[in-house]
């Protein structure tokens, strides 16, 4: 069992709508969670992080996190071709939440016009 | 306010030669991580430093592969006897120190593309 695992994809959304992407991780001491963006041939660029149950907003970004369930979510609202990228779910499995990151494969969005 | 500056961009080496991988961290950062994505891969931890120590290589390959982040300087991945497998993008992240106010967020270096002929 991997231990983040993401929907790999492609997710194909039209411009404008909601994109959903999910995570699930494996070691339930987790407690720091992040969302990095990745487009093709560059370096992830962290998007959100979330720390507590519940929803955590940034503009366009909403992050939902269910330490119960272990998993997180990452809601991207009024999609615009620009979010087309591959979105990688890390997570610090560490209880004092420093250390290296595990990182799922990553989702693959794709926004049309 | 600089971010993590890693160089070089591009790197290519012939079999059998060494490859130098070099990362500044973010001003104020003490904590340097690298990691490793393959071709169509997700990103894999390789080592966690601070300045002279290594604190987590749990992710390093047994042979050929060794880090550093000395007192003063970048840190340094080296990769000895470059194989074609090593072929990837090594990306470098770096982060307050534990204790700090900030959260432990990562931030990453452009990464450097290792071609081996």
């Amino acid at each position: 069992q991997k231990e983040v695992e993401q929907n790999s994809g492609p997710l194909s959304v039209p411009e404008g709508a909601i994109a959903s992407l999910n995570c699930t991780y494996s070691d339930r001491v987790s407690q720091s969670f992040f969302w990095y963006r990745q487009y093709s041939g560059k370096s992830p660029e962290l998007i959100m992080s979330i720390y507590s149950n519940g929803d955590k907003e940034d503009g366009r970004f909403t992050a939902q996190l269910n330490k119960a369930s272990q998993y997180v979510s990452l809601l991207i609202r009024d999609s615009q071709p620009s979010d087309s990228a591959t979105y990688l779910c890390a997570v610090n499995v560490r209880a004092d939440s420093w250390g290296k990151l595990q990182f799922g494969a990553g989702t693959q969005v794709v926004v049309t016009p | 306010n600089a971010g993590v500056m890693q160089n070089p961009r591009h790197l290519v080496r012939r079999r059998g030669q060494e490859a130098r991988l070099r990362c500044s961290p973010m001003k104020g950062h003490s904590h340097v991580y690298w990691y490793r994505q393959l071709p169509e891969e997700g990103l894999k931890f390789m080592v966690y430093l601070q300045k002279e120590n290594i604190i987590d290589e749990s992710g390093m390959p047994k042979e050929r592969f060794s880090a550093e982040f000395p007192k003063e300087g970048p840190s340094i991945l080296r990769i000895q006897q470059v194989v074609r497998g090593d072929s990837a993008a090594y990306f470098c992240a770096s982060s307050p120190p534990p204790g700090s106010l900030a959260k432990n967020i990562q931030y990453f270096g452009a990464g450097t593309r290792l071609s081996v002929l």
